[in-house]
């Protein structure tokens, strides 16, 4: 089984759409979860970290399910500029730290 | 803001050669990573480095790599004798001004081209 999974789409949607990624992950210690967005050919960047509780910045929205070994990411009223791939990253540290990305799921939003 | 800086940001080396790519993490970070992207493909986890050694690498990271943290701002990334296969964006990356900051941020990579 992959350490971090996601469907790797394309999803493609149209402006204002509501969309879901989900991922799962394999190692039951990790720690920390986030998710990254990358455009063509630049590096990811943080776009938010997850919380047990589940979290919400703006228009996305980010859940955790331990038991599950699950996150998502919802984004709500799309816009043009979400277009991009968004990767799933998850953290596990005992003695060592070690971050380990999905494949991504890329999104495209038409107008 | 603070940011991650990589050096060169593309090289293109003949098959066989040394390089060495470069990187200034963010200043207080305590964990250093570097990733490479083949073209169209995942983001992949090469080594982590804490503490002045290595605290884990994956399969990729073979006896042809090795990092070195020289003095004390710069981490690099050493490919001993590159092949046509390691062509590929190679991330550098920090986290960890403390255990429980994990967010990793990234430098905005090197294109290494093999010839």
């Amino acid at each position: 089984r992959k350490e971090v999974e996601q469907d790797p789409g394309p999803f493609n949607v149209p402006e204002g759409a509501t969309v879901a990624f989900n991922c799962t992950y394999s190692n039951s210690a990790s720690q920390s979860f986030f998710w990254y967005r990358q455009d063509c050919r630049k590096e990811p960047k943080l776009l938010m970290s997850v919380y047990s509780s589940g979290n919400e910045d703006g228009r996305f929205t980010a859940q955790l399910n331990r038991a599950s070994q699950y996150i998502s990411l919802l984004i709500r009223d799309s816009k043009l500029s979400d277009s991009a791939t968004y990767l799933c990253v998850v953290n596990w540290y005992s003695s060592a730290s070690k971050i380990i990305f999905g494949s991504g799921t890329r999104l495209s939003i038409r107008p | 803001e603070p940011e991650v800086t990589q050096t060169p940001s593309h090289q293109v080396t003949q098959m066989g050669q040394e390089v060495i790519l470069r990187c200034v993490p963010i200043s207080n970070h305590l964990y250093f990573y570097w990733y490479r992207q083949i073209l169209g493909q995942k983001v992949e986890f090469l080594v982590s480095f804490y503490n002045n050694e290595i605290s884990e690498k994956s399969e990729i990271f073979d006896d042809q790599f090795s990092v070195e943290r020289p003095d004390g701002s710069n981490f690099t990334l050493k490919i001993r004798s590159t092949k046509l296969e390691d062509s590929a964006m190679y991330f550098c990356a920090s986290s960890g001004a403390h255990r429980g900051s994990t967010e990793a941020f990234f430098g905005q990579g090197t294109r290494l081209t093999v010839v």
